[in-house]
Protein backbone atom coordinates (compact mmCIF):
# COMPACT_ATOMS: atom_id res chain seq x y z
CA UNK A 1 0.00 0.00 0.00
CA UNK A 2 1.40 3.33 -0.98
CA UNK A 3 0.01 5.17 2.13
CA UNK A 4 -1.11 9.20 1.57
CA UNK A 5 0.39 10.41 -1.80
CA UNK A 6 0.92 14.08 -2.05
CA UNK A 7 2.04 15.96 -4.77
CA UNK A 8 4.69 18.04 -5.75
CA UNK A 9 7.08 17.29 -3.42
CA UNK A 10 8.77 20.30 -3.95
CA UNK A 11 7.31 23.49 -5.33
CA UNK A 12 9.24 27.19 -5.61
CA UNK A 13 7.38 30.13 -6.56
CA UNK A 14 7.76 33.94 -6.80
CA UNK A 15 5.13 36.19 -4.34
CA UNK A 16 2.10 36.43 -5.48
CA UNK A 17 1.57 33.83 -7.83
CA UNK A 18 -0.63 31.11 -7.31
CA UNK A 19 0.23 27.03 -6.08
CA UNK A 20 -2.11 23.88 -5.72
CA UNK A 21 -1.06 21.00 -3.57
CA UNK A 22 -2.77 17.78 -3.76
CA UNK A 23 -3.53 14.98 -1.89
CA UNK A 24 -4.65 11.45 -2.04
CA UNK A 25 -5.50 9.63 0.96
CA UNK A 26 -5.02 5.66 1.95
CA UNK A 27 -8.30 4.04 0.51
CA UNK A 28 -10.96 3.84 2.86
CA UNK A 29 -10.03 6.52 4.57
CA UNK A 30 -12.79 9.09 5.56
CA UNK A 31 -11.30 11.65 6.89
CA UNK A 32 -8.40 14.07 5.00
CA UNK A 33 -6.23 16.60 7.09
CA UNK A 34 -4.11 19.38 5.79
CA UNK A 35 -1.58 21.05 8.55
CA UNK A 36 0.83 23.76 7.98
CA UNK A 37 4.77 22.78 9.20
CA UNK A 38 6.74 25.68 9.64
CA UNK A 39 10.68 25.56 9.85
CA UNK A 40 11.47 23.96 13.73
CA UNK A 41 8.04 23.72 14.82
CA UNK A 42 5.47 20.89 15.23
CA UNK A 43 2.43 20.63 12.23
CA UNK A 44 -0.67 22.95 12.66
CA UNK A 45 -4.36 22.14 11.40
CA UNK A 46 -5.30 23.83 8.50
CA UNK A 47 -8.35 22.11 7.57
CA UNK A 48 -9.83 18.61 8.60
CA UNK A 49 -12.75 17.05 6.01
CA UNK A 50 -15.69 13.94 6.82
CA UNK A 51 -15.83 13.01 3.16
CA UNK A 52 -16.14 15.99 1.33
CA UNK A 53 -17.28 17.87 4.19
CA UNK A 54 -15.19 20.63 5.52
CA UNK A 55 -15.88 20.25 9.96
CA UNK A 56 -13.16 22.11 10.94
CA UNK A 57 -11.41 25.14 8.78
CA UNK A 58 -11.49 27.35 12.01
CA UNK A 59 -7.34 28.20 11.09
CA UNK A 60 -7.78 28.57 7.26
CA UNK A 61 -6.68 32.08 6.48
CA UNK A 62 -9.41 32.45 4.03
CA UNK A 63 -8.56 35.42 2.55
CA UNK A 64 -5.90 33.44 0.44
CA UNK A 65 -5.97 29.67 1.01
CA UNK A 66 -8.79 27.62 -0.07
CA UNK A 67 -9.04 23.71 0.26
CA UNK A 68 -11.67 21.24 -1.62
CA UNK A 69 -12.28 17.66 -1.27
CA UNK A 70 -15.06 17.11 -4.12
CA UNK A 71 -15.69 13.20 -4.25
CA UNK A 72 -14.72 12.91 -0.68
CA UNK A 73 -11.44 11.19 -1.79
CA UNK A 74 -8.86 13.76 -3.25
CA UNK A 75 -8.05 17.03 -1.70
CA UNK A 76 -6.78 20.04 -3.20
CA UNK A 77 -4.79 22.87 -1.34
CA UNK A 78 -4.81 26.33 -3.13
CA UNK A 79 -2.77 29.44 -2.05
CA UNK A 80 -3.52 32.59 -3.85
CA UNK A 81 -1.55 34.59 -4.40
CA UNK A 82 1.32 33.12 -2.12
CA UNK A 83 3.17 35.18 0.37
CA UNK A 84 6.10 34.78 1.47
CA UNK A 85 5.55 33.45 5.19
CA UNK A 86 3.83 30.82 2.97
CA UNK A 87 6.94 29.15 3.01
CA UNK A 88 6.64 25.84 4.59
CA UNK A 89 5.88 22.21 4.69
CA UNK A 90 2.29 21.66 3.86
CA UNK A 91 1.39 17.89 5.36
CA UNK A 92 -1.76 15.82 4.24
CA UNK A 93 -2.75 13.30 6.82
CA UNK A 94 -5.69 10.61 6.40
CA UNK A 95 -7.62 8.37 9.02
CA UNK A 96 -10.03 5.63 8.64
CA UNK A 97 -13.25 7.57 10.03
CA UNK A 98 -14.73 9.77 13.17
CA UNK A 99 -13.73 6.99 15.56
CA UNK A 100 -10.10 6.51 14.95
CA UNK A 101 -7.79 9.29 15.84
CA UNK A 102 -4.53 7.60 14.38
CA UNK A 103 -3.19 9.61 12.02
CA UNK A 104 -0.97 8.67 8.83
CA UNK A 105 0.65 11.51 7.01
CA UNK A 106 2.34 12.07 3.72
CA UNK A 107 5.45 12.94 2.72
CA UNK A 108 4.58 16.64 2.59
CA UNK A 109 4.89 19.22 -0.29
CA UNK A 110 7.96 21.83 0.31
CA UNK A 111 6.73 24.90 -0.51
CA UNK A 112 9.39 28.52 -1.32
CA UNK A 113 7.70 31.48 -1.77
CA UNK A 114 10.73 34.15 -3.60
CA UNK B 1 -6.51 26.05 25.78
CA UNK B 2 -4.68 23.19 23.86
CA UNK B 3 -1.16 22.79 24.09
CA UNK B 4 1.93 20.81 23.86
CA UNK B 5 5.19 21.36 25.21
CA UNK B 6 8.69 19.85 24.43
CA UNK B 7 11.04 21.92 26.32
CA UNK B 8 14.27 20.50 24.75
CA UNK B 9 15.05 21.16 20.99
CA UNK B 10 18.11 19.21 21.01
CA UNK B 11 18.78 15.87 22.68
CA UNK B 12 21.99 14.27 22.37
CA UNK B 13 23.00 10.67 23.97
CA UNK B 14 25.33 8.03 23.95
CA UNK B 15 24.48 4.84 22.36
CA UNK B 16 23.25 2.40 25.33
CA UNK B 17 22.35 5.47 27.53
CA UNK B 18 18.87 5.84 28.59
CA UNK B 19 16.45 8.35 26.68
CA UNK B 20 13.78 10.57 28.40
CA UNK B 21 12.18 13.30 26.13
CA UNK B 22 10.30 15.44 27.90
CA UNK B 23 6.01 16.19 26.89
CA UNK B 24 3.96 18.51 29.13
CA UNK B 25 0.59 19.44 27.85
CA UNK B 26 -2.58 21.55 29.02
CA UNK B 27 -5.93 20.52 28.28
CA UNK B 28 -9.66 20.93 29.48
CA UNK B 29 -10.73 17.56 29.34
CA UNK B 30 -9.00 14.05 28.62
CA UNK B 31 -7.11 14.32 25.75
CA UNK B 32 -5.05 11.34 24.09
CA UNK B 33 -1.63 11.70 23.81
CA UNK B 34 0.99 10.22 21.21
CA UNK B 35 4.17 10.06 20.17
CA UNK B 36 5.02 10.51 16.73
CA UNK B 37 8.67 10.29 14.91
CA UNK B 38 9.76 11.34 12.10
CA UNK B 39 13.25 9.56 10.56
CA UNK B 40 15.65 11.18 8.09
CA UNK B 41 14.00 11.30 4.83
CA UNK B 42 11.07 9.50 5.67
CA UNK B 43 7.12 10.68 6.75
CA UNK B 44 5.67 11.48 10.03
CA UNK B 45 4.23 8.34 11.86
CA UNK B 46 3.19 7.11 14.86
CA UNK B 47 5.36 5.90 17.77
CA UNK B 48 3.19 5.00 20.43
CA UNK B 49 -0.39 6.39 22.19
CA UNK B 50 -1.34 6.28 25.67
CA UNK B 51 -4.39 3.92 25.23
CA UNK B 52 -2.34 1.47 23.72
CA UNK B 53 0.06 1.10 26.70
CA UNK B 54 2.36 -0.78 24.66
CA UNK B 55 6.11 -0.64 24.12
CA UNK B 56 7.29 0.49 20.50
CA UNK B 57 11.05 -0.28 19.46
CA UNK B 58 11.57 -0.13 23.29
CA UNK B 59 10.03 2.91 23.59
CA UNK B 60 7.51 3.54 26.77
CA UNK B 61 5.11 6.42 28.23
CA UNK B 62 2.95 7.21 31.01
CA UNK B 63 0.36 9.51 31.35
CA UNK B 64 0.73 11.43 34.04
CA UNK B 65 -2.53 13.37 34.76
CA UNK B 66 -1.27 14.86 37.87
CA UNK B 67 1.71 16.77 36.17
CA UNK B 68 0.34 16.75 32.72
CA UNK B 69 3.06 15.15 30.78
CA UNK B 70 3.54 12.18 29.02
CA UNK B 71 7.37 11.61 28.81
CA UNK B 72 8.73 8.90 26.46
CA UNK B 73 11.43 6.69 27.81
CA UNK B 74 14.23 3.97 26.70
CA UNK B 75 16.37 2.43 28.63
CA UNK B 76 18.74 1.97 26.30
CA UNK B 77 19.30 3.90 23.39
CA UNK B 78 20.57 2.22 19.66
CA UNK B 79 22.00 4.51 16.89
CA UNK B 80 18.76 3.68 14.81
CA UNK B 81 16.78 5.66 17.69
CA UNK B 82 18.16 9.12 16.15
CA UNK B 83 14.98 11.20 14.77
CA UNK B 84 12.56 13.82 15.41
CA UNK B 85 9.93 13.39 17.95
CA UNK B 86 6.71 15.07 18.05
CA UNK B 87 4.69 15.05 21.48
CA UNK B 88 0.80 15.40 20.09
CA UNK B 89 -2.56 15.51 22.11
CA UNK B 90 -6.37 14.96 20.66
CA UNK B 91 -9.73 14.90 21.91
CA UNK B 92 -11.17 11.47 22.59
CA UNK B 93 -14.33 11.69 20.85
CA UNK B 94 -13.12 10.38 17.57
CA UNK B 95 -11.18 12.19 14.71
CA UNK B 96 -9.77 15.24 15.66
CA UNK B 97 -7.14 17.63 14.91
CA UNK B 98 -3.88 16.73 16.67
CA UNK B 99 -2.43 19.43 18.84
CA UNK B 100 1.54 19.54 18.24
CA UNK B 101 4.88 20.03 20.41
CA UNK B 102 7.80 21.97 18.52
CA UNK B 103 9.87 18.62 18.77
CA UNK B 104 13.03 17.15 19.74
CA UNK B 105 15.77 15.95 17.79
CA UNK B 106 17.53 13.21 18.98
CA UNK B 107 20.79 12.47 18.02
CA UNK B 108 22.12 9.14 19.42
CA UNK B 109 25.79 9.45 19.36
CA UNK B 110 28.26 5.90 18.95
Amino acid sequence: EAGVVQSPRYKIIEKKQPVAFWCNPISGHNTLYWYLQNLGQGPELLIRYENEEAVDDSQLPKDRFSAERLKGVDSTLKIQPAELGDSAVYLCASSQNWRDNEQFFGPGTRLTVL
Amino acid sequence: AQRVTQPEKLLSVFKGAPVELKCNYSYSGSPELFWYVQYSRQRLQLLLRHISRESIKGFTADLNKGETSFHLKKPFAQEEDSAMYYCALSGRQGAQKLVFGQGTRLTINP
